[in-house]
């Protein structure tokens, strides 16, 4: 079993959408919970960080993480084309060095 | 111009030929990673360097070694290629100073690499 679980797509959505993308994880001991978005042909860059349990939100985007579940969220609401991307959840703890874990990334298109 | 940059972009190797990619930065961070991307398999640690003198294998080291001439640079090594290395690889770097309390890894642009 992967530490860390998310479904790749592709996930496709009509401009305006609410976009719900998930990771589940096997490790209780990740505190910090990030989301990472990756264009085409680019690396990716991190778009939304958490630490430990509970929601952060930024402008259209919104974060959520259930410890608890081992379960995290990003919503995407008003879904532009221009957030057309793979987006990665990845999460890291304090031992070990802060090594971060990746998801396999969920491939978003939304359709104007 | 970027502050994480990685030579060469695109390269096509054959079977059993030593391959570098090299990544340099401009950040000023301690930390360097290279990482390897496949679909469907997320990115994947192959190795990392908190220091010039700090070397630690990732997940998948195997087949792969790396060099930290300097703090600035972080370069990867392919001994023999072999065609299931074909994927695309990333450097990036983090900061773990005290005022940098996400570990937020800064990525290249990639490196993707094909062996025939």
């Amino acid at each position: 079993q992967k530490e860390v679980e998310q479904d790749p797509g592709p996930l496709s959505v009509p401009e305006g959408a609410i976009v719900s993308l998930n990771c589940t994880y096997s490790n209780s001991a990740f505190q910090y919970f990030m989301w990472y978005r990756q264009y085409s042909r680019k690396g990716p860059e991190l778009l939304m960080y958490t630490y430990s349990s509970g929601n952060k939100e930024d402008g259209r985007f919104t974060a959520q993480v259930d410890k608890s579940s081992k379960y995290i969220s990003l919503f995407i609401r008003d879904s532009q084309p221009s957030d057309s991307a793979t987006y990665l959840c990845a999460m890291s703890s304090n031992t070990g060095g802060f090594k971060t874990i990746f998801g396999a990334g969920t491939r978003l298109f939304v359709k104007a | 111009d970027a502050d994480v940059t990685q030579t060469p972009r695109n390269r096509i190797t054959k079977t059993g030929k030593r391959i570098m990619l090299e990544c340099s930065q401009t950040k000023g961070h301690d930390r360097m990673y290279w990482y390897r991307q496949d679909p469907g398999l997320g990115l994947r640690l192959i190795y990392y360097s908190f220091d010039v003198k700090d070397i630690n294998k990732g997940e998948i080291s195997d087949g792969y070694s790396v060099s930290r001439q300097a703090q600035a640079k972080f370069s990867l090594s392919l001994e023999s290629a072999i065609p299931n290395q074909t994927a695309l690889y990333f450097c990036a770097t983090s900061d773990f100073s005290a005022s940098a309390n996400t570990g937020e890894l800064f990525f290249g642009e990639g490196s993707r690499l094909t062996v025939l």
